[in-house]
Protein backbone atom coordinates (compact mmCIF):
# COMPACT_ATOMS: atom_id res chain seq x y z
CA UNK A 1 0.00 0.00 0.00
CA UNK A 2 1.29 3.40 -0.80
CA UNK A 3 1.92 5.59 2.15
CA UNK A 4 1.40 9.54 2.80
CA UNK A 5 2.96 10.74 -0.40
CA UNK A 6 4.21 14.56 -0.60
CA UNK A 7 5.47 16.66 -3.30
CA UNK A 8 8.32 18.43 -4.02
CA UNK A 9 10.28 16.47 -1.92
CA UNK A 10 12.53 19.79 -2.24
CA UNK A 11 11.89 23.38 -3.34
CA UNK A 12 14.20 26.20 -2.84
CA UNK A 13 12.81 29.47 -3.83
CA UNK A 14 13.16 33.33 -3.68
CA UNK A 15 11.83 35.19 -0.86
CA UNK A 16 8.39 36.84 -2.00
CA UNK A 17 7.54 33.71 -4.42
CA UNK A 18 4.79 31.66 -3.55
CA UNK A 19 4.92 28.02 -2.27
CA UNK A 20 2.63 25.52 -3.03
CA UNK A 21 3.32 22.27 -0.73
CA UNK A 22 0.70 18.71 -1.71
CA UNK A 23 -0.01 16.03 0.17
CA UNK A 24 -1.88 12.90 -0.61
CA UNK A 25 -3.39 11.05 2.14
CA UNK A 26 -3.70 6.87 2.78
CA UNK A 27 -6.56 6.19 1.46
CA UNK A 28 -9.28 5.75 4.20
CA UNK A 29 -7.87 8.11 6.79
CA UNK A 30 -10.12 10.74 7.65
CA UNK A 31 -7.55 12.68 9.30
CA UNK A 32 -4.73 15.07 7.78
CA UNK A 33 -1.98 17.25 9.61
CA UNK A 34 0.34 19.34 9.14
CA UNK A 35 3.68 19.75 10.61
CA UNK A 36 6.83 21.77 10.45
CA UNK A 37 9.93 20.76 11.52
CA UNK A 38 12.90 23.02 12.38
CA UNK A 39 15.83 22.94 13.98
CA UNK A 40 14.81 25.78 16.76
CA UNK A 41 11.36 24.93 17.16
CA UNK A 42 11.35 21.03 16.59
CA UNK A 43 8.16 19.88 15.46
CA UNK A 44 5.10 22.27 15.42
CA UNK A 45 1.79 20.84 13.88
CA UNK A 46 0.33 24.27 11.73
CA UNK A 47 -3.16 22.54 11.15
CA UNK A 48 -5.58 19.34 10.98
CA UNK A 49 -8.42 18.40 9.31
CA UNK A 50 -11.02 15.99 9.89
CA UNK A 51 -13.36 14.20 7.18
CA UNK A 52 -11.69 17.30 5.04
CA UNK A 53 -12.92 20.34 7.48
CA UNK A 54 -10.12 22.11 9.36
CA UNK A 55 -10.21 21.48 12.63
CA UNK A 56 -7.50 23.47 14.55
CA UNK A 57 -5.23 25.85 12.46
CA UNK A 58 -3.95 28.04 16.00
CA UNK A 59 -0.56 26.76 14.60
CA UNK A 60 -0.46 28.22 11.38
CA UNK A 61 2.18 30.87 11.97
CA UNK A 62 0.20 33.98 10.36
CA UNK A 63 -2.11 34.79 7.32
CA UNK A 64 0.41 34.25 4.44
CA UNK A 65 0.15 30.26 5.59
CA UNK A 66 -3.52 28.57 4.09
CA UNK A 67 -4.17 25.10 3.84
CA UNK A 68 -6.55 23.68 2.09
CA UNK A 69 -8.23 19.76 1.59
CA UNK A 70 -10.91 20.04 -1.65
CA UNK A 71 -11.52 16.44 -0.66
CA UNK A 72 -10.65 13.10 0.95
CA UNK A 73 -7.20 12.38 -1.26
CA UNK A 74 -5.66 15.73 -1.47
CA UNK A 75 -4.17 18.83 0.46
CA UNK A 76 -2.35 21.63 0.17
CA UNK A 77 -0.31 24.22 2.00
CA UNK A 78 0.25 27.62 0.50
CA UNK A 79 2.92 29.62 1.37
CA UNK A 80 2.49 33.19 0.22
CA UNK A 81 4.67 35.86 -0.51
CA UNK A 82 7.50 33.22 1.29
CA UNK A 83 9.84 34.31 3.65
CA UNK A 84 13.47 32.99 4.81
CA UNK A 85 12.13 32.68 8.16
CA UNK A 86 9.70 29.95 6.39
CA UNK A 87 12.54 27.08 5.16
CA UNK A 88 11.63 24.38 7.24
CA UNK A 89 11.10 20.28 6.25
CA UNK A 90 7.16 20.22 6.00
CA UNK A 91 5.16 16.83 7.43
CA UNK A 92 2.17 15.81 5.93
CA UNK A 93 0.61 12.83 7.99
CA UNK A 94 -2.94 10.97 7.63
CA UNK A 95 -4.24 9.12 10.66
CA UNK A 96 -7.33 6.67 10.59
CA UNK A 97 -7.71 6.21 14.35
CA UNK A 98 -4.72 7.77 17.00
CA UNK A 99 -1.71 7.40 15.00
CA UNK A 100 0.12 9.52 12.34
CA UNK A 101 1.32 7.67 9.40
CA UNK A 102 3.85 10.53 7.84
CA UNK A 103 5.13 11.20 4.62
CA UNK A 104 8.70 11.94 3.75
CA UNK A 105 8.15 15.61 4.32
CA UNK A 106 8.90 19.07 1.66
CA UNK A 107 11.99 20.61 2.25
CA UNK A 108 11.42 23.99 1.48
CA UNK A 109 14.38 26.45 1.30
CA UNK A 110 13.63 29.85 0.87
CA UNK A 111 16.76 32.45 -0.07
CA UNK B 1 -2.53 22.04 28.31
CA UNK B 2 -0.32 19.29 27.51
CA UNK B 3 3.45 18.79 27.02
CA UNK B 4 5.93 16.60 26.51
CA UNK B 5 9.61 16.58 27.65
CA UNK B 6 12.68 14.53 26.80
CA UNK B 7 15.85 14.69 28.68
CA UNK B 8 19.07 14.90 26.77
CA UNK B 9 19.00 16.04 23.28
CA UNK B 10 21.71 13.67 22.39
CA UNK B 11 22.32 10.20 23.94
CA UNK B 12 25.42 8.05 22.96
CA UNK B 13 25.77 4.63 23.57
CA UNK B 14 28.00 1.67 22.69
CA UNK B 15 26.63 -1.41 20.40
CA UNK B 16 25.32 -3.88 22.25
CA UNK B 17 24.29 -1.27 25.16
CA UNK B 18 21.50 -0.98 26.64
CA UNK B 19 19.51 2.05 25.24
CA UNK B 20 17.19 4.18 27.89
CA UNK B 21 15.69 7.28 26.02
CA UNK B 22 13.77 9.26 29.03
CA UNK B 23 10.44 11.01 28.46
CA UNK B 24 8.05 13.01 30.94
CA UNK B 25 4.98 14.21 29.98
CA UNK B 26 2.42 17.28 31.25
CA UNK B 27 -1.34 16.24 30.85
CA UNK B 28 -4.49 16.85 32.58
CA UNK B 29 -6.28 13.84 31.52
CA UNK B 30 -5.32 10.58 30.80
CA UNK B 31 -2.69 10.84 28.29
CA UNK B 32 -2.24 8.72 25.21
CA UNK B 33 1.24 8.26 24.51
CA UNK B 34 3.95 7.48 21.44
CA UNK B 35 7.46 7.01 20.21
CA UNK B 36 8.28 8.40 17.04
CA UNK B 37 11.70 7.23 14.80
CA UNK B 38 13.28 9.64 12.13
CA UNK B 39 15.86 8.36 10.35
CA UNK B 40 17.73 10.94 8.01
CA UNK B 41 15.90 13.06 5.50
CA UNK B 42 12.77 10.39 5.87
CA UNK B 43 9.32 11.18 7.66
CA UNK B 44 8.34 9.79 11.89
CA UNK B 45 7.88 6.46 11.79
CA UNK B 46 5.85 4.68 14.60
CA UNK B 47 7.83 2.66 17.43
CA UNK B 48 5.12 1.81 19.63
CA UNK B 49 2.39 3.84 21.65
CA UNK B 50 0.41 3.27 24.69
CA UNK B 51 -3.63 4.00 25.18
CA UNK B 52 -4.84 2.18 27.83
CA UNK B 53 -4.87 -1.36 29.17
CA UNK B 54 -1.04 -2.96 29.93
CA UNK B 55 1.64 -0.40 31.00
CA UNK B 56 4.39 -1.87 29.60
CA UNK B 57 4.17 -1.27 25.46
CA UNK B 58 6.59 -3.67 23.20
CA UNK B 59 6.66 -1.95 19.82
CA UNK B 60 9.09 -2.78 16.69
CA UNK B 61 12.56 -3.45 16.48
CA UNK B 62 13.18 -4.68 19.84
CA UNK B 63 12.23 -1.13 21.68
CA UNK B 64 9.64 -1.64 24.87
CA UNK B 65 8.45 1.82 26.92
CA UNK B 66 6.23 1.56 30.50
CA UNK B 67 3.89 4.05 31.38
CA UNK B 68 4.32 5.27 34.63
CA UNK B 69 1.50 7.46 35.81
CA UNK B 70 3.30 7.94 39.18
CA UNK B 71 6.23 9.27 37.47
CA UNK B 72 4.62 11.05 34.58
CA UNK B 73 7.29 8.87 32.43
CA UNK B 74 7.22 6.88 29.48
CA UNK B 75 11.18 6.29 29.07
CA UNK B 76 11.96 4.03 25.90
CA UNK B 77 14.10 1.39 26.12
CA UNK B 78 16.27 -1.24 24.32
CA UNK B 79 18.24 -4.19 26.15
CA UNK B 80 21.11 -4.23 23.03
CA UNK B 81 21.62 -1.44 20.97
CA UNK B 82 22.17 -1.96 17.03
CA UNK B 83 24.08 0.42 14.78
CA UNK B 84 20.83 0.40 12.85
CA UNK B 85 19.03 2.13 15.82
CA UNK B 86 21.32 5.37 14.79
CA UNK B 87 18.01 8.20 14.66
CA UNK B 88 16.20 10.60 16.20
CA UNK B 89 13.57 9.76 18.66
CA UNK B 90 10.33 11.53 19.45
CA UNK B 91 7.83 11.36 22.17
CA UNK B 92 4.34 12.53 21.85
CA UNK B 93 1.16 13.11 23.71
CA UNK B 94 -2.53 13.00 22.72
CA UNK B 95 -5.28 13.89 24.82
CA UNK B 96 -7.55 11.51 22.98
CA UNK B 97 -6.92 8.57 20.61
CA UNK B 98 -9.97 9.59 18.24
CA UNK B 99 -9.69 10.70 15.06
CA UNK B 100 -9.88 14.58 16.26
CA UNK B 101 -6.58 13.96 18.63
CA UNK B 102 -3.19 15.60 18.17
CA UNK B 103 0.02 15.28 18.78
CA UNK B 104 2.41 17.14 21.04
CA UNK B 105 5.91 16.07 20.48
CA UNK B 106 8.88 16.23 22.44
CA UNK B 107 12.07 18.02 21.29
CA UNK B 108 13.90 14.64 20.31
CA UNK B 109 16.64 12.80 20.99
CA UNK B 110 19.15 11.56 18.72
CA UNK B 111 20.69 8.64 19.59
CA UNK B 112 24.19 8.02 18.77
CA UNK B 113 25.62 4.25 18.69
CA UNK B 114 29.14 3.65 18.57
CA UNK B 115 30.97 0.47 17.52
Amino acid sequence: DAGVIQSPRHEVTEMGQEVTLRCKPISGHNSLFWYRQTMMRGLELLIYFNNNVPIDDSGMPEDRFSAKMPNASFSTLKIQPSEPRDSAVYFCASSPWGELFFGEGSRLTVL
Amino acid sequence: AQSVTQLGSHVSVSEGALVLLRCNYSSSVPPYLFWYVQYPNQGLQLLLKYTTGATLVKGINGFEAEFKKSETSFHLTKPSAHMSDAAEYFCAVSDRPGNAGKLIFGQGTTLQVKP
